[in-house]
């Protein structure tokens, strides 16, 4: 079945450092999804990609969807508190429901 | 608009018990899903629904059972719990027909099987 990677499983940043966390797939996707996660949360929808090499910003954060759909990744500017959480890629392909990945946790030290 | 609400949020059973959690969204959405997450697991999709009255299995349906009698809610049975069913339990809905629109997340229901 269509298996979604997530790495870093985790990192741990100062604030003021970039991240960036990057998602591999097995099969080509129609498109992907981001999400977060606070602490004790539930996930949050971030963003949507579905064009090939599409990039979206959303302030510090820029989503990249690559050229043969496979992969994708989520870069954070200038780290803040406010980010800590983890951060999941769910993907679909043809007709299936989403695949997340194990997500990538973040941890920011002020 | 509530969004999409659970209950319990917390339940501890002993091994063999049964007991349903329920999911409920108010936003009119079509499609319903339940996740477990599970530590460096992420979220394996359990059971999801298309529109009332349909449901089909996910990733791990196993031990579960589910029913979607009214479009804004969606039940999660489990009728003889093991501690492998120890877990945090998410429903998630998303609007119009396709499975790649974004989803809304419950807050999660925290089940402890002994």
């Amino acid at each position: 079945g269509q298996q979604v990677m997530q790495i870093p499983q985790y990192q741990h940043v100062q604030e003021g450092e970039d991240f960036t966390t990057y998602c591999n797939s097995s099969t080509t996707l129609s498109n992907i999804q981001w999400y977060k996660q606070r602490p004790g949360g539930h996930p949050v929808f971030l963003i949507q990609l579905v064009k090939s090499g599409e990039v979206k910003k959303q302030k510090r954060l820029t989503f990249q969807f690559g050229e043969a759909k496979k992969n994708s990744s989520l870069h954070i500017t200038a780290t803040q508190t406010t980010d800590v959480g983890t951060y999941f890629c769910a993907g679909v392909s043809g007709y299936s429901t989403l695949t997340f990945g194990k997500g990538t946790m973040l941890l920011v030290s002020p | 608009n509530a969004g999409v609400t659970q209950t319990p949020k917390f339940r501890v059973l002993k091994t063999g018990q049964s007991m349903t959690l329920l999911c409920a969204q108010d936003m009119n959405h079509e499609y319903m899903y339940w996740y477990r997450q599970d530590p460096g697991m992420g979220l394996r999709l359990i059971h999801y629904s298309v529109g009332e009255g349909t449901t089909a299995k996910g990733e791990v349906p196993d031990g579960y059972n589910v029913s979607r009698l009214k479009k804004q809610n969606f039940l999660l049975g489990l009728e003889s719990a093991a501690p492998s069913q120890t877990s945090v339990y998410f429903c998630a809905s998303s609007p119009d027909s396709d499975v790649s629109y974004e989803q809304y997340f419950g807050p999660g229901t925290r089940l402890t099987v002994t």
